[in-house]
């Protein structure tokens, strides 16, 4: 079963500039999650999407962030303008629906590492 | 809102020795899960073990076990046997039970950096 991808794998921008995360779920998982983990940290969930509607987009920095999975399958997350404290590494996670007692298929990717200069 | 603690920021054993990593976590909420997560330098987060709150029998996976203490809300994993492969990051991860359906977002602690001595 392929996993989660994500693309790019690096990306390196200068302040302000704008930057976009392309995530591909595993197949048949109707949710997709984005997290930040900035160094040294936990990953924090940014946004949850269940099919192409969003279920939770409460910590997502509204300002400078936007997200959206089109079809719902694939997913794009872009920053404009970046900041500085932007820089972390950005997590794409999908889940089944159902399966409760099978952790739902709960599914990372690698991640993007993004360094804002 | 859930919060997740891990107060040890890093650890060292030699191979072959039990460790134990600590977590605590804070909520309202009655029914929930909760996990261990390993994240490699590859940055992929890997699903260790996980436990349901309204089971009592503490989750076991081959080396890996839990000890759930509900009314404390404490959540430690035991590594038996360790080995130079576990060498990572160590996430305890909180979950709400959805009530509509599917998984909700996790949230995580800062971790614990393992390190696993020849």
């Amino acid at each position: 079963e392929a996993g989660v991808a994500q693309s790019p794998r690096y990306k390196i921008i200068e302040k302000r500039q704008s930057v976009a995360f392309w995530c591909n779920p595993i197949s048949g998982h109707a949710t997709l999650y984005w997290y930040q983990q900035i160094l040294g940290q936990g990953p924090k969930l940014l946004i949850q999407f269940q099919n192409n509607g969003v279920v939770d987009d409460s910590q997502l920095p509204k300002d400078r962030f936007s997200a959206e999975r089109l079809k719902g399958v694939d997913s794009t997350l872009k920053i404009q303008p970046a900041k500085l404290e932007d820089s972390a590494v950005y997590l794409c996670a999908s889940s089944l629906v159902t399966a409760p007692s099978a952790n739902y298929g709960y599914t990372f990717g690698s991640g993007t590492r993004l360094t804002v200069v | 809102a859930q919060t997740v603690t891990q107060s040890q920021p890093e650890m060292s054993v030699q191979e072959a020795e039990t460790v134990t990593l600590s977590c605590t976590y804070d909520t309202s909420e009655s029914n929930y899960y909760l996990f261990w997560y390993k994240q490699p330098p590859s940055r992929q987060m890997i699903l260790v073990i996980r436990q349901e709150a309204y089971k009592q029998q503490n989750a076991t996976e081959n080396r890996f076990s839990v000890n759930f203490q509900k009314a404390a809300k404490s959540f430690s994993l035991k590594i038996s046997d360790s080995q130079l492969g576990d060498t990572a990051m160590y996430f305890c991860a909180f979950m709400k039970r959805g009530s509509g359906g599917g998984a909700d977002g996790l949230t995580f602690g800062k971790g614990t950096h393992l390190i696993i001595q020849p």
